[in-house]
């Protein structure tokens, strides 16, 4: 699976927008871009995944870029509950995640 | 829907003792995944069972870890005998489908052994 690249940390306030970004160069064709997320010590909980058209939930909305070496993770009104390490995943259909360091999000009121 | 769930929450164990660690994934999701996070790296993949067979054990560290799945249903992962480097968070995961996007991971087990 290609790698990804995220910055170590993001601040943001809340009830803005916040915008994570990850970098995944060598990503393949057939691989899908996952963002998870992980709160202190909980599991990492699923938040959004794409492959290559920009893809919107409940939680968050995912752009990936044309030629699909990045993406954006957008948090539209950020919380203080959404304070968490958030992992970008680039994953084959063979079902392995490989996590990265991820980008630790504080939400500051 | 009861999530997946891990247990114990919490372990503490000698060193060159045995502990046993539970998964009960959602019902009906036939793939069961263990990954795990030692002290300061990153999370790491362990496993992944397909109903009961193993279809990728690539992550298992030595074989001081064995994982069972008995009957496709709750999952086991036993090391024996433990050592200190094996203190860490211990989750599993499950889905569906290996292609179907989320997978639900359990809040973990905390292992540290002294």
């Amino acid at each position: 699976d290609a790698k990804t690249t995220q910055p170590p940390s993001m601040d943001c306030a809340e009830g803005r927008a916040a915008n994570l970004p990850c970098n995944h160069s060598t990503i393949s064709g057939n691989e899908y871009v996952y963002w998870y997320r992980q709160i202190h010590s909980q599991g990492p909980q699923y938040i959004i995944h794409g492959l290559k058209n920009n893809e919107t939930n409940e939680m968050a909305s995912l752009i990936i870029t044309e030629d699909r070496k990045s993406s954006t993770l957008i948090l539209p009104h950020a919380t203080l509950r959404d304070t968490a390490v958030y992992y970008c995943i680039v994953r084959s259909s063979y079902g392995k995640l490989t996590f990265g360091q991820g980008t630790i999000l504080t939400v500051h009121p | 829907e009861a999530g997946v769930t891990q247990f114990p929450s919490h372990s503490v164990i000698e060193k060159g003792q045995t502990v046993t660690l539970r998964c009960d994934p959602i019902s009906g999701h036939d793939n069961l995944y263990w990954y795990r996070r030692v002290m300061g790296k990153e999370i790491k993949f362990l496993l992944h069972f397909v109903k009961e067979s193993k279809q990728d054990e690539s992550g298992m560290p030595n074989n001081r870890f064995l994982a069972e799945r008995t009957g496709g249903t709750y999952s086991t992962l036993k090391v024996q005998p433990a050592e200190l480097e094996d203190s860490g968070v211990y989750f599993c995961a499950s889905s569906p489908d290996r292609d179907w996007y989320g997978y639900t991971f359990g809040s973990g087990t905390r292992l540290t052994v002294v």
